[in-house]
């Protein structure tokens, strides 16, 4: 079976603050995919990383940078100096290779506050 | 230019109506999807289609009939719906549906609300 577990269900910061966005995941599969994505209010999911289970480098993008350990089955996404436009819900899912479908976690909502 | 559109936006109706949502992506993905998503929810997979054939359907009720017409467009037609499917639903397009190219990208949705 396969499931994403996002434990922090709101997370409320100030602005400048760093944010970490905790994910843990559960697969039989050897090779998958691990997905963030950001949902704000308007509604459309924005695509931020795929990472593949054989690639465990971490990643930087700006503000934004993930942490992938495949020992302890995670994919924790870090946001520097946060600013109210990260204000969102942000989802992390993963794939097997083989599979059609997406398994999301059930999201963290990020308030940043000025 | 990774963008899925969507129409319309927001969509009244009436549980006697029918109407369509329309999905389009000009990305050359061969794979499509629509997803339902109610209120603090994460997306919940509907209808997958892969090279305009439908691939999954996940027991969705049969008042939600999707089409393919071609590769760049998807559609979904509604009848007799009830008020508990009043949600925003999601279409997203992929290159692939399996792999590494199953990286799926996301419209803005329709909001829909059922009378």
């Amino acid at each position: 079976a396969q499931k994403v577990t996002q434990a922090q269900t709101e997370i409320s910061v100030v602005e400048k603050e760093d944010v970490t966005l905790d994910c843990v995941y559960e697969t039989r599969d050897t090779t998958y995919y691990l997905f963030w994505y950001k949902q704000p209010p308007s509604g459309e999911l924005v695509f931020l990383i795929r990472r593949n289970s054989f690639d465990e480098q971490n990643e930087i993008s700006g503000r934004y940078s993930w942490n992938f350990q495949k020992s302890t089955s995670s994919f924790n996404f870090t946001i520097t100096a946060s600013q109210v436009v990260d204000s969102a819900v942000y989802f992390c899912a993963l794939r097997g290779d083989s599979s059609y479908k997406l398994i999301f976690g059930s999201g963290t909502r990020l308030l940043v506050r000025p | 230019d990774t963008e899925v559109t969507q129409t319309p936006k927001h969509l009244v109706m009436g549980m006697t109506n029918k109407k369509s949502l329309k999905c389009e992506q000009h990305m050359g993905h061969r794979a499509m999807y629509w997803y339902k998503q109610k209120a603090k929810k994460p997306p919940e997979l509907m209808f997958v289609y892969s090279y305009e054939k439908l691939s999954i359907n996940e027991s969705v009720p049969s008042r939600f009939s999707p089409e393919c017409p071609n590769s760049s467009l998807l559609n979904l037609h509604l009848h007799a719906l009830q008020p508990e499917d009043s949600a925003l639903y999601l279409c997203a397009s992929s290159q692939g549906a399996t792999g590494p190219a199953g990286e799926q990208y996301f419209g803005p949705g329709t909001r829909l609300t059922v009378t």
